[in-house]
């Protein structure tokens, strides 16, 4: 199976909170990203979170990381139409520390 | 800081020819990346480079794929002799090699290459 597993949509109202899941394989993953894709713009990482820490909250985005079920999942708070974007979940491990992605989520949020 | 660029940012090509993509980094990062990005898919990786050295490089990264970075900055992809499962998105990140290392990768807005 996929290294890195993600649904593949979601679609939520515009000022709901939005929670987007990740599953990944790798017990010796290092660091998990979420990076977001907007049409026709590059990938833009959101936030990261350190193996050896369960929650981070930067603004309206918080991340919780399970680490005993690899379950990564990301919250955004407040979900606006400039939200609307897919999703990446990522993971890195030692040596290269090289992201491997999941698919990707596209968030479609709606008024 | 003008971030990642990349160039072409689209590319039409025959199949059989070949073509070359360019990648210019954030001027202060000594790694560089290359993905392919197909519909529906995350990014794959290809290949990296520290400084100028071509570090590892994927499975997928067949026999007709060359990445060159010469002095450190800019790099190259090319791929001889086009074949339409070629066509995806290029893209290209670079990023600062640092302690502890969460790799935060900065990257461009891609290359499309289709090849027909």
């Amino acid at each position: 199976g996929e290294d890195v597993e993600q649904s593949l949509f979601l679609s939520v109202r515009e000022g709901d909170s939005s929670v987007i899941n990740c599953t990944y394989t790798d017990s010796s993953s290092t660091y998990l990203y979420w990076y977001k894709q907007e049409p026709g713009a590059g990938l833009q990482l959101l936030t990261y979170i350190f193996s050896n820490m369960d929650m981070k909250q930067d603004q309206r985005l918080t991340v919780l990381l399970n680490k005993k079920d690899k379950h990564l999942s990301l919250r955004i708070a407040d979900t606006q139409t400039g939200d609307s974007a897919i999703y990446f979940c990522a993971e890195s491990k030692g040596g290269s520390y090289i992201p491997t992605f999941g698919r990707g989520t596209s968030l479609i949020v709606h008024p | 800081d003008t971030g990642v660029s990349q160039d072409p940012r689209h590319k039409i090509t025959k199949r059989g020819q070949n073509v070359t993509f360019r990648c210019d980094p954030i001027s202060e990062h000594n790694r560089l990346y290359w993905y392919r990005q197909t519909l529906g898919q995350g990014p794959e990786f290809l290949t990296y480079f520290q400084n100028e050295a071509q570090l590892e490089k994927s499975r997928l990264l067949s026999d007709r794929f060359s990445a060159e970075r010469p002095k450190g900055s800019f790099s190259t992809l090319e791929i001889q002799r086009t074949e339409q499962g070629d066509s995806a998105m290029y893209l290209c990140a670079s990023s600062l090699d640092q302690v502890p290392k969460p790799n935060e990768q900065f990257f461009g807005p891609g290359t499309r290459l289709t090849v027909l």
